[in-house]
């Protein structure tokens, strides 16, 4: 069963600009959950999609937008990057059921300059 | 919302020596509390969960207390060996089924002396 897939791995992009990453879940996987890692913030919830719907949100300016399609492939977007958006973008899987483990894709690393 | 605080943030044991580390957390409504390990370069991965109607879980080496009361959680790990070497983060969060937000912690970078 192939795991959790991000695209790009790596990307840079300058102040202003804006990004999309994409994240492909474990096959029957329906939640997709996204997080930011920086070494200062260490892990923070971004948001979590259900069904093509938005079911939680963390605390992130409204920059931060996401969605997830029919087939549960999800994106993230960025809008008017800043410095500090500089960071390991990782989306996670979750299981079906009453374990609802989250499994990591490798994540997308982003570099503002 | 929910805050979680690890303790410590670096750890240095000698192989063969236990490792703990511990976590608060403020929101007594949590109720799933998972451990991550995450070697450098890599994604994080699930080493063992507790849930709140559990006092201790063990898997092997690994082990987790939970202390409702006290709102704190502890990792244990046995035996350890230089594979063990990596960053720990804890989490909490309330679940409604299989929805998850997890609030993580600091995260501590244990390292098994060989």
């Amino acid at each position: 069963k192939a795991g959790v897939t991000q695209t790009p791995r790596y990307l840079i992009k300058t102040r202003g600009q804006q990004v999309t990453l994409s994240c492909s879940p474990i096959s029957g996987h329906r939640s997709v959950s996204w997080y930011q890692q920086t070494p200062g913030q260490g892990l923070q919830f971004l948001f979590e999609y259900f069904s093509e719907t938005q079911r939680n949100k963390g605390n992130f300016p409204g920059r931060f937008s996401g969605r997830q399609f029919s087939n549960s492939r999800s994106e993230m977007n960025v809008s008017t990057l800043e410095l500090g958006d500089s960071a390991l973008y990782l989306c996670a899987s979750i299981a079906q059921g009453a374990s609802g483990e989250l499994f990591f894709g490798e994540g997308s690393r982003l570099t503002v300059l | 919302g929910e805050n979680v605080e690890q303790h410590p943030s670096t750890l240095s044991v000698q192989e063969g020596d236990s490792a703990v580390i511990k976590c608060t957390y403020s929101d007594s409504a949590s109720n799933y509390f998972p451990w991550y390990k995450q070697e450098l370069g890599k994604r994080p991965q699930l080493i063992i969960d507790i849930r709140s109607n559990v006092g201790e879980k063990k898997d092997q080496r690994i082990a987790v207390t939970l202390n409702k009361t006290a709102k704190h959680f502890s990792l244990h790990i046995t035996e350890t060996q230089p594979e063990d070497s990596a960053v720990y983060f804890c989490a909490a969060s309330f679940s409604s089924g299989s929805a998850r937000q997890l609030t993580f912690g600091s995260g501590t970078q244990l390292t098994v002396l060989p």
